[in-house]
C-alpha cells in the first residue's frame, strides 16, 4: 500500500480538463510545500511535471497545473491532447523517518 | 545537458549482492543529492534513499524496506553514485533509477532492471 493515495484511474476527452488528486497526511504533504508530479509513459523513465506543489520546469506545458488544499494535492491537465495518456505518479517530501513518499499511480486515458 | 546513466543491473541469486554505479554529466555532481528510486514490474514507484551532497554533510538516509541492507555512497571526483545491494531478496526485483536530488527527484536516468531469482 501506498503512503499517497491516488485514483487508479482517470480518464477524458480531448480538449477537456481532468484533475488527479493525491491524499496524504499531516505528516507529509499537509507539512510540507514539497509535493511533486511525474509523467510516465510506458517503457520510459518518469519526467518531472511539477514540483514544489504547482511550479513547473522549464519546458514542462502550461496546460499542466498543481495546487495544494490540506493534506490533498491535485494535478490538472487541461487541453487534454492525446500524447498526454501516461501513469501520472505523486510525491511529497515527509521528514524523518520516512523522508519521500510515492503515490500508487494514476492512469491517464484519452478518449 | 544533464544526463544521468545506470549500469550494473542483472539477474542475481536471493541473498547475494549487486552494486548499481549511476554516472552523471552535465552539472557540477558535487553540489546535488542524488537518490535512488526503484519500480518493481507493472507496479509504482518507490524511494530507495538518497545521499546529501558533502556540504549537506554527505549523509543518506533509507526507506526503512532495504534500510541495513542497501547503502548509498558517492565518488564526487568521477562524478559518479553507487547503490550497495545486500542480502537480496525476491521482492528487490525492480527497474532502479537513480535522481538528481534529494527532497524531490527532478532529472532521472533511464533504469536499470534487477532482477533477483533462483
Amino acid at each position: 500500500q501506498s503512503a499517497l493515495t491516488q485514483p487508479a484511474s482517470v480518464s477524458g476527452s480531448p480538449g477537456q480538463s481532468i484533475t488527479i488528486s493525491c491524499t496524504g497526511t499531516s505528516s507529509d504533504i499537509g507539512s510540507y510545500n514539497l509535493v511533486s508530479w511525474y509523467q510516465q509513459h510506458p517503457g520510459k523513465a518518469p519526467k518531472l511535471m511539477i514540483d514544489e506543489v504547482d511550479k513547473r520546469p522549464s519546458g514542462v506545458s502550461n496546460r499542466f497545473s498543481g495546487s495544494k488544499s490540506g493534506n490533498t494535492a491535485s494535478l490538472t491537465i487541461s487541453g487534454l491532447q492525446a500524447e498526454d495518456e501516461a501513469d501520472y505518479y505523486c510525491c511529497s517530501y515527509a521528514g524523518s523517518p520516512t523522508f519521500v513518499v510515492f503515490g500508487g499511480g494514476t492512469k491517464l486515458t484519452v478518449l | 545537458e544533464v544526463q544521468l546513466v545506470e549500469s550494473g543491473g542483472g539477474l542475481v541469486q536471493p541473498g547475494r549482492s549487486l552494486r548499481l554505479s549511476c554516472t552523471v554529466s552535465g552539472l557540477t555532481f558535487g553540489d546535488y543529492a542524488i537518490s535512488w528510486v526503484r519500480q518493481a514490474p507493472g507496479k509504482g514507484l518507490e524511494w530507495v534513499g538518497f545521499i546529501r551532497s558533502k556540504a549537506y554533510g554527505g549523509t543518506t538516509e533509507y526507506a526503512a524496506s532495504v534500510k541495513d541492507r542497501f547503502t548509498i555512497s558517492r565518488d564526487d571526483s568521477k562524478s559518479i553514485a553507487y547503490l550497495q545491494m545486500n542480502s537480496l531478496k525476491t521482492e528487490d526485483t525492480a527497474v532502479y533509477y537513480c535522481t538528481r536530488g534529494g527532497r524531490w527527484p527532478d532529472y532521472w536516468g533511464q533504469g536499470t532492471l534487477v532482477t533477483v531469482s533462483s
